[in-house]
Formats: structure tokens, C-alpha cells, sequence
């Protein structure tokens, strides 16, 4: 079945403490995003890559870090969370950004940062 | 400051085509217009996408104006199920850029 999976899908910790969300894909998919959800600010795109080795900033990629080593996989790290990055996260890939017809989101991850 | 605006909600009854509009009164000639939609809080699931021209499928029609400063998402006939969260979206270059979104509830 074409997924994409994330884990933790809930994670509680606390501020300071570095961790990591994974996010992997079963479809071969080239373009992997990651955005994080608030409530009244809709979806806001964090890192996205459009191959291995190959990442970019979006729109708030300010505290996080993401690497892309292996096509499947695009870990997204808090090396220092904070309260203010308590969010639903969702992981995304696609064939490519203009092939983004069915851009595959994850089931999400829902981060407390006490 | 948002590439896209919408209204935060709407109702529509069973049946009935539901009209969900977006503004994106910025957007330039190379940037398209996506519009995904998310049941509770799973994951946004594709709707559809256009640049210029009007686009349908088997989901709903996208009807773009022609200065393209603002666009329709039709779902034809409303079920219960079209109750959702729907995101008008505008990509540029290989970012996406959400709207805050409209929560529609389909009534029976």
C-alpha cells in the first residue's frame, strides 16, 4: 500500500531535549515536505527536498533541521524544541512539486513542548 | 502577508453545489493554484489544480478568473462526506503556500 508513515505520532517532552520525527515514503517519490499545522494559521511548509541530498527552506524553517540521505526517508530534528513549536506536524511527498496532483501526506505528528 | 484568503466558513445543503471561493490577489503568472481538503485532523488529501484555465475531475471544477486574482472550487453535488476543511493553496517554484482555509458543513 502507498503511504507515507511518521513516528512518534505523539510525542510529549520537554523544552531543551533534541528529538527527531521520522517520516518515510514507499512510492519512490523524489519531492518530500514537511509542514507544521496551528490552529488559525492553516499549513506552514518547514523544510521541503527535492532529492537526496538535495533540501530547502520554506516558509518557517526557523528551529528545525531536516536531512535527506536515503530517497525514502526526511527526518524532521528539534535539535532544542521550545513551547512555541508544540504543533501537528505533517510529513508530504509527491513525484515533484509541479507533479504535486497527489502530494501524499502523513498521518501527522502532535508535538507538546512543555 | 497570506497569499491566499478565504472565508473561514460555509454551509451547504445536501445535494446542492457547494461554491468555496479563494483569493489570491498577488499570485503571478507562473504560480499555480492547488486546493487540498482534511477530514478532522488527518492529512490533506488532493482535490485539484490549475494556472489558467478552468480545470474539472472527477472531485470538483476549478474555475479560475481571468486576471486570475481569484478562484472557485466547485463541488457539484454535496454529500456529507464533502464536510471538511478545504485549503485554497498557491505553489510557487517548489514551495506551497496554505490559506488559513474554510471549514464547510454540508447539511442534510
Amino acid at each position: 500500500e502507498a503511504q507515507v508513515t511518521q513516528n512518534p505520532r505523539y510525542l510529549i517532552t520537554v523544552t531543551g531535549k533534541k528529538l527527531t520525527v521520522t517520516c518515510s515514503q514507499n512510492m519512490n517519490h523524489e519531492y518530500m515536505s514537511w509542514y507544521r499545522q496551528d490552529p488559525g494559521l492553516g499549513l506552514r511548509q518547514i523544510y521541503y527536498s527535492m532529492n537526496v541530498e538535495v533540501t530547502d527552506k520554506g516558509d518557517v524553517p526557523e528551529g528545525y533541521k531536516v536531512s535527506r540521505k536515503e530517497k525514502r526517508n526526511f527526518p524532521l530534528i528539534l535539535e532544542s524544541p521550545s513551547p512555541n513549536q508544540t504543533s501537528l506536524y505533517f510529513c508530504a511527498s509527491s513525484f515533484g512539486p509541479g507533479l504535486a496532483r497527489t502530494q501524499y501526506f502523513g498521518p501527522g505528528t502532535r508535538l507538546l513542548v512543555l | 502577508d497570506a497569499k491566499t484568503t478565504q472565508p473561514p466558513s460555509m454551509d451547504c445543503a445536501e445535494g446542492r453545489a457547494a461554491n468555496l471561493p479563494c483569493n489570491h490577489s498577488t499570485i503571478s503568472g507562473n504560480e499555480y493554484v492547488y486546493w487540498y481538503r482534511q477530514i478532522h485532523s488527518q492529512g490533506p488529501q488532493y482535490i485539484i489544480h490549475g494556472l489558467k484555465n478552468n480545470e474539472t475531475n472527477e472531485m470538483a471544477s476549478l474555475i479560475i478568473t481571468e486576471d486570475r486574482k481569484s478562484s472557485t472550487l466547485i463541488l457539484p453535488h454535496a454529500t456529507l462526506r464533502d464536510t471538511a476543511v478545504y485549503y485554497c493553496i498557491v505553489r510557487t517554484g517548489n514551495q506551497f503556500y496554505f490559506g488559513t482555509g474554510t471549514s464547510l458543513t454540508v447539511i442534510p
